[in-house]
């Protein structure tokens, strides 16, 4: 059983369309959550740490937020250079290892 | 830039042969992994590793072993290539074993098993 999963899958904006992605978990403990960023052909790119449930942290055009039960990464005003699939981990208990979700692949349209 | 450089970055090889993938940084972080990316699955380790001669497994490391001889260095063996290990493969980093332990991927390695 999945302990961390994203929602949608998918999702397709149009530019300016501002949404949110949904990383939900059901670990104890949490010790982080980590937001990355994908792009087709390349490696995961570190995006945000979150520590506790109501920390918020801002990167140009994303916020990401925590509760006790999930995270969401707010697109504001996205543009088409913000298509890219998003990751979500989850750090908890004794381990120091993230378990990642399956990811929301976003494309902006222009 | 994470410092962190994987070769082969694509390779095809044949069933039943041994594959070498390597990983080298140059950050000094103490920890090192291998993840396997597959369509449905997402991100799964294979096998990680503490320090030097240190090495464990994760959720997939079945037909895979590791060895780090040196800090910079984390080689990845498939043993006996199938088919079924055809993915592209990540080499991670992190400096610290504790809360907020943030992974830093390589760029992958495409491996094709015919």
């Amino acid at each position: 059983e999945d302990q961390v999963t994203q929602s949608p899958e998918a999702l397709r904006l149009q530019e300016g369309e501002s949404s949110s992605l949904n990383c939900s978990y059901t670990v104890s403990g949490l010790r982080g959550l980590f937001w990355y960023r994908q792009d087709p052909g390349k490696g995961p790119e570190f995006l945000f740490t979150l520590y506790s449930a109501g920390e918020e942290k801002e990167k140009e055009r994303l916020k990401a937020t925590l509760t006790k039960k999930e995270s969401f990464l707010h697109i504001t005003a996205p543009k088409p250079e913000d298509s890219a699939t998003y990751l979500c981990a989850v750090q908890a208990g004794g381990s120091y290892i993230p378990t990642f979700g399956r990811g929301t692949s976003l494309i902006v349209h222009p | 830039d994470a410092g962190i450089t994987q070769s082969p970055r694509h390779k095809v090889t044949e069933t039943g042969t041994p594959v070498t993938l390597r990983c080298h940084q140059t950050e000094n972080h103490r920890y090192m992994y291998w993840y396997r990316q597959d369509p449905g699955h997402g991100l799964r380790l294979i096998h990680y590793s503490y320090g030097v001669k240190d090495t464990d497994k994760g959720e997939v490391s079945d037909g895979y072993s590791v060895s780090r001889s040196k800090t910079e260095d984390f080689l990845l063996t498939l043993e006996s290539a199938t088919s079924s290990q055809t993915s592209v493969y990540f080499c991670a980093i992190s400096e610290s074993g504790s809360s907020g332990n943030t992974i830093y991927f390589g760029e992958g390695s495409w491996l094709t098993v015919v």
